[in-house]
C-alpha cells in the first residue's frame, strides 16, 4: 500500500528564515510526486510535479527536489503570505506506464511565517 | 478559463437525509476524482471517473455512497441516509485526457463542506 509521511507536522518561521519540509514516501512504482498548497477553507492549489529522482523545480521562493525515497520543499526567505498547509502526494505507476489515477496524500505540514 | 467548480459550497443535512454534491471539471478535462477530508485528517481518495465510467472506486465506502459522471452535466457524489460521521469537506479534482508521455496533474475545486446535524 502506498504511504506518504510529511514532517514536521507544523513549522513556525520568522519572515526571511529559510527552511525545508520533508515528504517521505513508499510506493510500488512512482509515476509522479505532487506538491500542493492549501489555505484554510479552500481547495488544494497545485505547485509542482516531480517525476524522477534528481529532478528539481522552482517557483518564486519555493524549490522542490526528489530522491528515490523522499522529496523536500525548500522555502527561501519566506513571507507571511507563504503561511499555509503544504501537502505532498504520490501517484503510483501501473504496468505499461499508465497510472492508477488516485493520489495518496500525506497529512500535510502547517507552515506559519511571522512578520 | 474557469477552474473546477463545486456546488454547493456548504451543505447542511439532518441524519437520514440525502446529500448530493456536484462537480464541474475544468474545460477540456475528462477525468474526475473525488476526495474526502475529515476533520484533523488528510485527503483520502474516494473514486475516479471518466465520462459514463467508474474507473476506480476503491476508496468509496461500500454502503450509502455512489458517484456518477454522465455524458452531459456535472459529476455527482451522492450520499444516502447521511450520518454525523459523514461530516467532512469533499473535494473534486479534474485532469486532462490521459496522454502517455504526459503525467496528468489533478486540479482541485474549492470543496463542499457537509455538516450533518
Amino acid at each position: 500500500e502506498d504511504q506518504v509521511t510529511q514532517s514536521p507536522e507544523a513549522l513556525r518561521l520568522q519572515e526571511g528564515e529559510s527552511s525545508s519540509l520533508n515528504c517521505s514516501y513508499t510506493v510500488s512504482g512512482l509515476r509522479g510526486l505532487f506538491w500542493y498548497r492549501q489555505d484554510p477553507g479552500k481547495g488544494p492549489e497545485f505547485l509542482f510535479t516531480l517525476y524522477s529522482a534528481g529532478e528539481e523545480k522552482e517557483k518564486e521562493r519555493l524549490k522542490a527536489t526528489l530522491t528515490k525515497k523522499e522529496s523536500f520543499l525548500h522555502i527561501t526567505a519566506p513571507k507571511p503570505e507563504d503561511s499555509a498547509t503544504y501537502l505532498c502526494a504520490v501517484q503510483a505507476r501501473r504496468a505499461g506506464g499508465t497510472s492508477y489515477g488516485k493520489l495518496t496524500f500525506g497529512q500535510g505540514t502547517i507552515l506559519t511565517v511571522h512578520p | 478559463n474557469a477552474g473546477v467548480m463545486q456546488n454547493p459550497r456548504h451543505l447542511v443535512r439532518r441524519r437520514g437525509q440525502e446529500a448530493r454534491l456536484r462537480c464541474s471539471p475544468m474545460k477540456g478535462h475528462s477525468h474526475v476524482y473525488w476526495y474526502r477530508q475529515l476533520p484533523e485528517e488528510g485527503l483520502k481518495f474516494m473514486v475516479y471517473l471518466q465520462k459514463e465510467n467508474i474507473i476506480d472506486e476503491s476508496g468509496m465506502p461500500k454502503e450509502r455512497f455512489s458517484a456518477e459522471f454522465p455524458k452531459e452535466g456535472p459529476s455527482i457524489l451522492r450520499i444516502q441516509q447521511v450520518v454525523r460521521g459523514d461530516s467532512a469537506a469533499y473535494f473534486c479534482a479534474s485532469s486532462p485526457k490521459f496522454q502517455r508521455e504526459i503525467q496528468e496533474t489533478q486540479y482541485f475545486g474549492p470543496g463542499t463542506r457537509l455538516l450533518v446535524l
